[in-house]
């Protein structure tokens, strides 16, 4: 059981570039969502998924957007990169339904850098 | 509007000594809360969840924390830290109307002096 991956751990990016930040979870979790992480800021929620073909904003979406065409995978693409976008990304993973269930697992996280 | 507010931005304690971290929300009803862990340079770790029943409630790594009604308040506790506690510690809510996204505090970082 690898829990949530995500690739890759660090990259460096030229403003207007575009990437793809990669998130797989092997829980047969329906729901995945993007966080990203700044200095004073805490956790921002970017976008969630609640099921595969099922997607929705969070609190901070513009310049990022989000697919879900299997359980297991969730991409987080950033369309046109700019130094605002220097974050931690983390990707996380839970059940949905019954309360009980709704331990979120975190990957380890990837660190972007926009120049 | 649901928040939730840690307070102390920063703590440091010496090793051996007891822990409180502060967590305060706001919500009409009862809400499920849950305290995170962050060791450095690490994703986050769940410690300890709350849902109903016993309002004490015990986690991973010795840590505990009550919930307390009449206050608003989830205060994760630890009567004796060690030096590898020192990380960034984070509560968050959910709620039954709206349990598609937890809402999160800004964090606590602790200080583990030797």
């Amino acid at each position: 059981n690898a829990g949530v991956t995500q690739t890759p751990k660090f990259q460096v990016l030229k403003t207007g570039q575009s990437m793809t930040l990669q998130c797989a979870q092997d829980m047969n979790h329906e729901y995945m969502s993007w966080y990203r992480q700044d200095p004073g800021m805490g956790l921002r929620l970017i976008h969630y998924s609640v099921g595969a073909g099922i997607t929705d904003q969070g609190e901070v979406p513009n310049g990022y957007n989000v697919s879900r065409s299997t359980t297991e995978d969730f991409p987080l693409r950033l369309l046109s990169a700019a130094p605002s976008q220097t974050s931690v990304y983390f990707c996380a993973s839970s059940y949905s339904g019954l309360a009980s269930l709704r331990t979120q697992y975190f990957g380890p996280g990837t660190r972007l850098l926009v120049l | 509007a649901q928040s939730v507010t840690q307070p102390d931005i920063h703590i440091t304690v010496s090793e051996g000594a007891s822990l409180e971290l502060r967590c305060n929300y706001s919500y009409g009803a009862t809400p499920y809360l849950f305290w995170y862990v962050q060791s450095p340079g690490q994703g986050l770790q769940l410690l300890l969840k709350y849902f109903s029943g016993d309002t004490l409630v015990q986690g991973i790594k010795g840590f505990e924390a009550e919930f307390k009604r009449s206050q608003s308040s989830f205060n994760l506790r630890k009567p004796s830290v060690h030096w590898s506690d020192a990380a960034e510690y984070f509560c968050a809510m959910f709620n039954a109307g709206n349990n598609r996204k937890l809402i999160w505090g800004l964090g606590t970082s602790l200080a583990v002096n030797p």
